[in-house]
């Protein structure tokens, strides 16, 4: 079975650039979940889909950050324009519920 | 507001020991709780899934504890190796006004020496 994709693996652009990240997860699954984990510190959940609805999008910052999943399947995940408190490493993850997540390798994200 | 935190933030043994990682919630109404690991620049690995009703999990050298009343997990590794080197995270599956969220902790650095 493969697992959850996600390019770029690595990402470095200036401040006020935009950017935009792309996930494919485990086929099958309905949930895809956004995290961003800044270094030293666990993921911190930034947008949950299930099928092409977003369940949980609270602790997305709205003003600079969007997030879409056309079709239920792959979503992409964009930043415009990019603060130099972005730069982390943005996970996808994919689930069937109430089965256990499944991480992608993660874009990691350089704000210069 | 659930809050996890997990203690030690690092923790450095010599290869052949037993060891066990903590992990503490605020919030005792939870789904689940997982235990994962991630490697340095890699995503996270699921390790060991507990369900809100179970008490324990195992899977190989790994066993997890659950005590959802004192909102404590643990995660126990037995006769450690230097392969078990990464950071392990625990995640709470827990009910906020938004639905089911998932909420981290910051994690576990675990260094076994050869």
């Amino acid at each position: 079975e493969a697992g959850v994709a996600q390019s770029p693996r690595y990402k470095i652009i200036e401040k006020r650039q935009s950017v935009a990240f792309w996930c494919n997860p485990i086929s099958g699954h309905a949930t895809l979940y956004w995290y961003q984990q800044i270094l030293g510190q666990g993921p911190k959940l930034l947008i949950q889909f299930q099928n092409n609805g977003v369940v949980d999008d609270s602790q997305l910052p709205k003003d600079r950050f969007s997030a879409e999943r056309l079709k239920g399947v792959d979503s992409t995940l964009k930043i415009q324009p990019a603060k130099l408190e972005d730069s982390a490493v943005y996970l996808c993850a994919s689930s069937l519920e109430p089965g256990s997540q499944y991480f992608g390798p993660g874009t990691r994200l350089t704000v210069l | 507001k659930q809050e996890v935190t997990q203690i030690p933030a690092a923790l450095s043994v010599p290869e052949g020991e037993n060891l066990v990682l903590n992990c503490s919630f605020t919030d005792s109404a939870i789904y689940n709780l997982q235990w994962f690991r991630q490697d340095p620049g890699k995503g996270l690995t699921s390790l060991l899934l507990i369900q809100s009703s179970q008490r324990e999990q195992t899977s190989g050298r790994l066993n997890a504890s659950l005590d959802k009343s004192s909102g404590r997990s643990t995660l126990y590794i037995a006769a450690s190796q230097p392969g078990d080197s990464a950071t392990y995270l625990c995640a709470v599956k827990t009910l906020d006004n938004y639905g089911q969220n998932f909420v981290f902790g910051p994690g576990t650095r675990l260094s076994v020496l050869p």
